[in-house]
């Protein structure tokens, strides 16, 4: 069992770009979540996806956007990048959305420059 | 709404002696409470869960932690910390909502463990 992958582990981007950060779950899993983690800072919920459509959105701008396909994968998408941007995105799957035990990938390093 | 507050940025300890992360809860209802932890450049791994059973939950790695209502606490606990244990703590409360879950997370506790 591969457990959560994310890709890419890295990307620097300039400010006002767009970036795209991808997510596979755990095998057995259907619920995708994504969080932003700054640097020294706990994860911060952005939202999640369930049967192909966001369920639940956490505090984030319109920026934000993501995508679940078929077969449960999920694209995290954001839009006019900004310098505060830069993070760690942390991918996160479960099952049928409750959550109970969240399996987290290793994260996508992303920083805006 | 659901929060929680890690009362504790960093805490120090001495390799064999015992470990306390504290935090405390706020919650509407009956809450789901956890323990993640996070060692460098590795994803969060969950050390144990509270989902309203028994309030001494046991965890991986020797950790446990108690549900204290008449508290709202979630205090970690380990008997004898190792080398291993240094990284960075989450205490983590579910949020339920309409359609879907959110994990929320304290600041986190960096456990800093010396020879």
């Amino acid at each position: 069992d591969a457990g959560v992958t994310q890709s890419p582990t890295h990307l620097i981007k300039t400010r006002g770009q767009q970036v795209t950060l991808r997510c596979s779950p755990k095998s057995g899993h259907d619920t995708v979540s994504w969080y932003q983690q700054a640097l020294g800072q706990g994860p911060q919920f952005i939202f999640q996806y369930y049967e192909e459509e966001e369920r639940q959105r956490g505090n984030f701008p319109d920026r934000f956007s993501g995508h679940q396909f078929p077969n449960y994968s999920s694209e995290l998408n954001v839009n006019a990048l900004l310098l505060g941007d830069s993070a760690l995105y942390l991918c996160a799957s479960c099952f049928n959305r409750v959550c109970t035990e969240a399996f987290f990938g290793q994260g996508t390093r992303l920083t805006v420059v | 709404a659901q929060s929680v507050t890690q009362l504790d940025s960093h805490v120090s300890v001495s390799e064999g002696t015992p470990v306390l992360l504290r935090c405390n809860y706020s919650s509407s209802y009956s809450p789901s409470l956890f323990w993640y932890v996070q060692h460098p450049n590795k994803g969060l791994q969950l050390l144990l869960k509270y989902t309203s059973a028994a309030t001494l939950v046991k965890g991986i790695n020797g950790f446990e932690a108690e549900f204290k209502k008449s508290e709202t606490s979630f205090h970690l606990t380990k008997p004898s910390a190792h080398m291993s244990d240094a990284a960075e703590y989450f205490c983590v409360v579910s949020d339920r909502g309409q359609a879907g879950t959110a994990l929320i997370f304290g600041k986190g506790t960096t456990l800093s463990v010396s020879s």
